[in-house]
């Protein structure tokens, strides 16, 4: 069970190039998300997603784009890295939407390590 | 702003001591977890309170809920190196639709 799986782990980029994080899950969740982890912020939520097709934007949305063709499926791209992405990216699921309230936990990959020069 | 912060941001203890990690959040919640993160590694889930429960059990884990004063604490008894660690609370925001929000943790250092 490979649970949440993420691609590449580590990134260096150049500022104005474009990239896809992938995110992979072989749970058939529903829900998933993005976050990055920056020293002292926690983790901000990007996009999230609540099914195939479904997608939605978090605390931090801008330059970057999401995508659900598939449930198991959701690539982050950055349009045009800047400086200000370098960050750790992590990817989440789960069995339950947000809001129904019966409670669940996160599955989160092993993070993509992005420095943008 | 962040839904949850958690307080101390750094915690340094003896092994087989207790350590206890805070939470204090902003809004009303339906429910708050606690997650650990051992360093390069991802978040891994420890544990789910909901709002109408004061307190849970999972092992050497202990967690309060206090709605009145929306705070949750984590005890950690009898801690070991293992135990070394960044938590992090995270509790559901009616923002982005209802989302965990994450706040930014606390480090536990287990001395051995």
């Amino acid at each position: 069970n490979a649970g949440v799986t993420q691609t590449p782990k580590f990134q260096v980029l150049k500022t104005g190039q474009s990239m896809t994080l992938q995110c992979a899950q072989d749970m058939n969740h529903e829900y998933m998300s993005w976050y990055r982890q920056d020293p002292g912020m926690g983790l901000r939520l990007i996009h999230y997603s609540v099914g195939a097709g479904i997608t939605d934007q978090g605390e931090v949305p801008n330059g970057y784009n999401v995508s659900r063709s598939t449930t198991e499926d959701f690539p982050l791209r950055l349009l045009s890295a800047a400086p200000s992405q370098t960050s750790v990216y992590f990817c989440a699921s789960s069995s339950l939407v947000p809001g129904q309230g019966r409670g669940y936990g996160y599955t989160f990959g092993s993070g993509t390590r992005l420095t943008v020069v | 702003s962040q839904q949850g912060e958690e307080d101390p941001q750094a915690l340094s203890i003896q092994e087989g001591e207790n350590a206890t990690m805070n939470c204090s959040y902003k809004t009303s919640i339906n429910n708050l977890q606690w997650y650990r993160q051992n360093s390069g590694r991802g978040l891994v889930h420890l544990i789910l309170i909901r709002s109408n429960e004061r307190e849970k059990h999972s092992g050497r884990l202990r967690v309060t809920l206090d709605t009145s004063k929306k705070s949750s604490s984590l005890l950690i008894t009898a801690s070991r190196a293992a135990d070394t660690a960044s938590y992090f609370c995270a509790t559901d925001a009616k923002n982005y639709g209802q989302n965990f929000v994450f706040g930014p943790g606390t480090r536990l250092s287990v001395l051995p």
